[in-house]
């Protein structure tokens, strides 16, 4: 089973700074077969990156996502109070979508 | 509009069993493959189990494998997840999730419904 690990556990940022997210693989995620959701407090998670880069619909073009292998990574060029929040990385290569355990985005 | 919506969460004694569903509405539901993730208070995410467009394929994580069984009603546009043996690490928030292929994103997620498992 491929085990997720993010990085940081908390970020802590201002609105307008930019933000780098980090989450690496124990072994090579087939295809780029890596996903990034955003949750915020009371909602359920909502599909950000697919495929590693691409953006799902109606997401800003400030998140893009990076990487392949075991290295990942998602930006948020400049933070807008909205995008404090918590964020999953998953893989989806194997039939067990496992997910990373969280990077709590918080305002400094 | 694409809608997912658990129900059938309540408060169980621990060895006990429970049948969560979830109705989708606002698309073609047997072109889809269906997921349960659950999310312990306070805790991250934990994918659960897998069934694929016809229900001929299933999946489970190793925490929950042999206790609970995935299924679907294509006619019903529903999901259920059978959850028997329950276990007090088994208290969390199901939801239900789709995705266009066995292995892909999951593009849409319900809002939840929470099981707890106490005596």
């Amino acid at each position: 089973e491929i085990v997720l690990t993010q990085s940081p556990g908390t970020l802590s940022l201002s609105p307008g700074e930019r933000a780098t997210l980090s989450c690496r693989a124990s072994q090579s995620v087939s295809s780029s077969y890596l996903a990034w959701y955003q949750q915020k407090p009371g909602q359920a998670p909502r599909l950000l990156i697919y495929g590693a880069s691409s953006r799902a619909t109606g997401i800003p073009d400030r998140f893009s996502g990076s990487g392949s292998g075991t290295d990942f990574t998602l930006t948020i060029s400049r933070l807008e109070p909205e995008d404090f929040a918590v964020y999953y990385c998953q893989q989806y290569g194997s039939s067990r979508g496992t997910f990373g355990q969280g990077t709590k985005l918080e305002i400094k | 509009e694409v809608q997912l919506v658990e129900s059938g969460g309540v408060v169980v004694q621990p060895g006990g069993s429970l049948r969560l569903s979830c109705a989708a509405s606002g698309f073609t539901f047997d072109d889809y493959a269906m997921h349960w993730v659950r999310q312990a208070p306070g805790k991250g995410l934990e994918w659960v189990s897998l069934i694929s467009w016809d229900g001929g394929s299933t999946y489970y994580a190793d925490s929950v494998k042999g206790r609970f069984t995935i299924s679907r009603d294509n006619s019903k546009n529903s999901l259920y997840l059978q959850m028997n043996s329950l276990r007090a690490e088994d208290t969390a928030l199901y939801y239900c999730a789709r995705s266009e292929r066995l292995s892909s994103y999951f593009d849409y997620w319900g809002q939840g419904t929470l099981v707890t498992v106490s005596s």
